[in-house]
């Protein structure tokens, strides 16, 4: 069963860059797609990018100029670094895996909450 | 991207049948059958209920059921449960090779 394990710190300095990786175990992130998703507290949800066989890697347009998705395959891990942060950035932060065509979403992480505050 | 159209909340007694609509455009719900709906209990990680339109992944209620019809996907939840009270976002592949999310609909077992 897979399952996938958020990490990082849980407080950025604004202009700072916020990172953070996915662990994931019970399966290779070899297969399938990896994603990256946010939920501001109270609000929906926003889908950031993801990643498929550490080649090809899309971005919300909306928060592309300040995104980056990387694998770690040897780890088992992808992380997600968002540059320039502001108050808007503050959420919580899940990883998920995707189908093939990223057309789902299935398992999450249990997801954490990065505060972006001076 | 914009974010697919819900409604806020939708409502329903016990054992009722309720719909939530997600409306996007012809990049994204219309254009493809890659549709997808979650499930979100407050305080935990959303959960897959309906893929690529209208199939259940495995173990999800057969009281849950999509569909789609142009623009519009539509998420059924029949026999309505106390335990079905929660928020659903229905998400979509888009033309861009990217996915973007409804606004999300709070459910209410009245």
């Amino acid at each position: 069963q897979v399952q996938l394990q958020e990490s990082g710190p849980g407080l950025v300095k604004p202009s700072e860059t916020l990172s953070l990786t996915c662990t994931v175990s019970g399966g290779s992130i070899s297969s399938y797609s990896w994603s990256w998703i946010r939920q501001p507290p109270g609000k929906g949800l926003e889908w950031i990018g993801y990643m498929y066989h550490s080649k090809i890697i899309n971005y919300n347009p909306s928060l592309k100029s300040r995104v980056t998705i990387s694998v770690d395959m040897s780890r088992n891990q992808f992380s997600l670094k968002v540059s320039s942060v502001t108050a808007a950035d503050t959420a919580l932060y899940y990883c998920a895996r995707g189908g093939y065509n990223n057309n789902w979403f299935d398992p999450w992480g249990q997801g954490t909450l990065v505060t972006v505050s001076s | 991207q914009s974010a697919l159209t819900q409604p806020a909340s939708v409502s329903g007694s016990p054992g009722q049948s309720i719909t939530i609509s997600c409306t996007g455009t012809s990049s994204d719900v219309g254009g493809y059958n890659y549709v997808s709906w979650y499930q979100q209990h407050p305080g935990k990680a959303p959960k897959l209920m309906i893929y690529d339109v209208s199939n259940r992944p495995s173990g999800v209620s057969n009281r849950f059921s999509g569909s789609k019809s142009g623009n519009t996907a539509s998420l059924t939840i029949s026999g309505l449960q106390t335990e079905d009270e929660a928020d659903y976002y229905c998400s979509s592949y888009t033309s861009s090779s990217t996915d973007v999310f409804g606004t999300g609909t709070k459910v209410t077992v009245l």
